[in-house]
């Protein structure tokens, strides 16, 4: 079965630190880009993160530039997002989900299910 | 940075109505411009790519046009099933955005 699969959400206090996994499975993983996208608690989506095939190249909201870092094991079937100096505002469900081109546009094909990442005190 | 902007906010409908959704992007986008659906406590699912394409196994009830920065999804005659959350996203740069959601709430 096509999959993708997030785990490591969790509580975490501002200013923590949490890494986040998503693992793919049904297709080859290593012929994809890939994104992190997030949803605030009763908010819209937001686009956080993408990777390249080979990690050559990766891309970032400002919000979390500096403090989050995407990166993935192809080896592994694996996508991840280290996420430091957390914040408040970063509370949300996060998604992993699969980068897709067609017609020249690039759209999100596979979701994950999400990972609730939770900062407070 | 290109901003998504939705109208309406949140719209209601009964079964077999005819629905038209807005996007309106701060810039012109060409054709980069894909359409989801949402359900609550559900992951997000693809309806429409490159503006107008329809991506496999969506309803044909569903339909996008536009280009530039004016985009429309409809809904010719909404389903039961139809009543959900609908966002707009862009991939004209590197930095994608969403719009911030149309929500199609059952009259």
């Amino acid at each position: 079965e096509v999959q993708l699969v997030e785990s490591g959400g969790g509580l975490v206090q501002p200013g923590g630190s949490l890494r986040l996994s998503c693992g793919a499975s049904g297709f080859t993983f290593s012929d994809y880009w890939m994104s992190w996208v997030r949803q605030a608690p009763g908010k819209g989506l937001e686009w956080v993160a993408n990777v390249k095939q080979d990690e050559s190249e990766k891309y970032y909201v400002d919000s979390v530039k500096g403090r989050f870092t995407i990166s993935r094991d192809n080896a592994k079937n694996s996508l991840y997002l280290q996420m430091n100096s957390l914040r408040a505002e970063d509370t949300a469900i996060y998604y992993c989900a699969r980068d897709r081109s067609y017609s020249g546009t690039w759209c999100f094909d596979l979701w994950g299910q999400g990972t609730l990442v939770t900062v407070s005190s | 940075d290109i901003q998504m902007t939705q109208s309406p906010s949140s719209v209601s409908a009964s079964v077999g109505d005819r629905v038209t959704i807005t996007c309106r992007a701060s810039q012109s986008i060409s054709r980069y411009l894909n359409w989801y659906q949402q359900k609550p406590g559900k992951a997000p699912n693809l309806l429409i790519y490159a503006a107008s394409s329809l991506q496999s196994g969506v309803p044909s009830r569903f339909s996008g046009s536009g280009s530039g920065t004016d985009f429309t999804l409809t809904i010719s005659s909404l389903q039961p099933e139809d009543f959900a959350t609908y966002y707009c996203q862009h991939s004209y740069s590197t930095l994608y955005s969403f719009g911030q959601g149309t929500k199609l709430e059952i009259k």
